[in-house]
Parts: C-alpha cells; sequence; structure tokens
C-alpha cells in the first residue's frame, strides 16, 4: 500500500532563516506530487507541482521553491522566511487511473514563522 | 477548469441526510466534479467524483443535474466526525490537469 510521509510535523522558525519540508512517497512509482499551503481559516493554495524527476511548475510566484531530486521525493525551501509563510504545509500524491484524479495528502507541516 | 460555488456553511442534526450543493454553471464536456473533505488539522480526503450520472461509494452519493451545471453531495446519515469542510472541485483529465480547492462549505453536524 502507498504511504505518504512529511516531516517535520510542527516548525516553528525566526524571520529570515531558511526552511527545507521534506516529503516521501512510498508503494507508488512516477506519482505527481504537490505542495499546498493553507494559512490560518483560509483555503488550500496549490504552491508547486511535479509529473516528474526534476520537473517543477510554479502556481504562485512567492519566497519558496521546490526540487524533486527523487522520483517520490519532493522539497519544499525557501532562503529566508516572512512572517507571510506561516501556515499548514501539505504535501499530496496523485493516482491518474482514466477518469480518476485522486489525491492523497500527508499529514502535514504546521510552520510559524515568528 | 470551472470554478466551483458552495454556500460558506450549512448544519445539520446527527442521524439525517446532510445535502450538501454545488454550482458549477461554467463546466465543459470533459470535466469532472469531485468531491473532498478536510477535518480540522488533517489533509484533505477524497469522497467521490462523478461525469455525469449519479454515483454511490461507502461514504456518500453525488447527484448531478443532467445540465451538468449543480450537484449535491449527499451524507446519508450524518454522524458528529462528518463535521468538516467538504470542497467541491471540477477538474478535467489531462496528466496536468489539477485540482483547484475553493474554500469549500462548513458542514456541522449537531448531537
Amino acid at each position: 500500500s502507498q504511504t505518504i510521509h512529511q516531516w517535520p510535523a510542527t516548525l516553528v522558525q525566526p524571520v529570515g532563516s531558511p526552511l527545507s519540508l521534506e516529503c516521501t512517497v512510498e508503494g507508488t512509482s512516477n506519482p505527481n506530487l504537490y505542495w499546498y499551503r493553507q494559512a490560518a481559516g483560509r483555503g488550500l493554495q496549490l504552491l508547486f507541482y511535479s509529473v516528474g524527476i526534476g520537473q517543477i511548475s510554479s502556481e504562485v510566484p512567492q519566497n519558496l521553491s521546490a526540487s524533486r531530486p527523487q522520483d517520490r521525493q519532493f522539497i519544499l525551501s525557501s532562503k529566508k522566511l516572512l512572517l507571510s509563510d506561516s501556515g499548514f504545509y501539505l504535501c499530496a500524491w496523485s493516482v491518474i487511473r482514466g477518469s480518476l484524479r485522486e489525491q492523497y495528502f500527508g499529514p502535514g507541516t504546521r510552520l510559524t514563522v515568528t | 477548469d470551472a470554478k466551483t460555488t458552495q454556500p460558506p456553511s450549512m448544519d445539520c442534526a446527527e442521524g439525517r441526510a446532510a445535502n450538501l450543493p454545488c454550482n458549477h454553471s461554467t463546466i465543459s464536456g470533459n470535466e469532472y466534479v469531485y468531491w473532498y473533505r478536510q477535518i480540522h488539522s488533517q489533509g484533505p480526503q477524497y469522497i467521490i467524483h462523478g461525469l455525469k450520472n449519479n454515483e454511490t461509494n461507502e461514504m456518500a452519493s453525488l447527484i448531478i443535474t443532467e445540465d451538468r451545471k449543480s450537484s449535491t453531495l449527499i451524507l446519508p446519515h450524518a454522524t458528529l466526525r462528518d463535521t468538516a469542510v467538504y470542497y467541491c472541485i471540477v477538474s478535467g483529465t489531462g496528466a496536468n490537469s489539477k485540482l483547484t480547492f475553493g474554500k469549500g462549505i462548513t458542514l456541522s453536524v449537531r448531537p
């Protein structure tokens, strides 16, 4: 069976510090991978998605970047965090079976920038 | 992808059916309707999807109008654990198609 891991679960970082969030998927190959952010009290915002190694599409210009160094690894990074980067970060992978675009989400990382 | 419109919130009594509406008047012929839900502090969970026929699974039923401009998610016997934000999403079938989550509808199930 497939599983998705995210770490850390919670993180408190000062403004201006770097960020690295990691997501790995097990039990599937060549998945589509996604990074979402959910600010407090708001909906999910798609940040990046990837259809393969080294292929990253950015949805929103921002202070963040993403990389996919391996098939089942997706990393979200920032060189200098801003207060507005606080939020709940979710990684997801998707299976494409005919019409179905079912996404499976990880447990998330709650980031607080102070 | 077509945009969806949902009321911000609704509530229902435990054990009764919860009918969650969604408008998607600009949906195109090859776009599907998806429903996900997000329980507080967790990632969204897939519920059901459909194209034009009504669909049912162990979690819910999806009723799509004949003109496909609106749909209703039905939770037949709501429980307190169904309290969550429910997202109605319209998406195509291309390999790069994405799910765009709006604000959803907050369902509160009361005892």
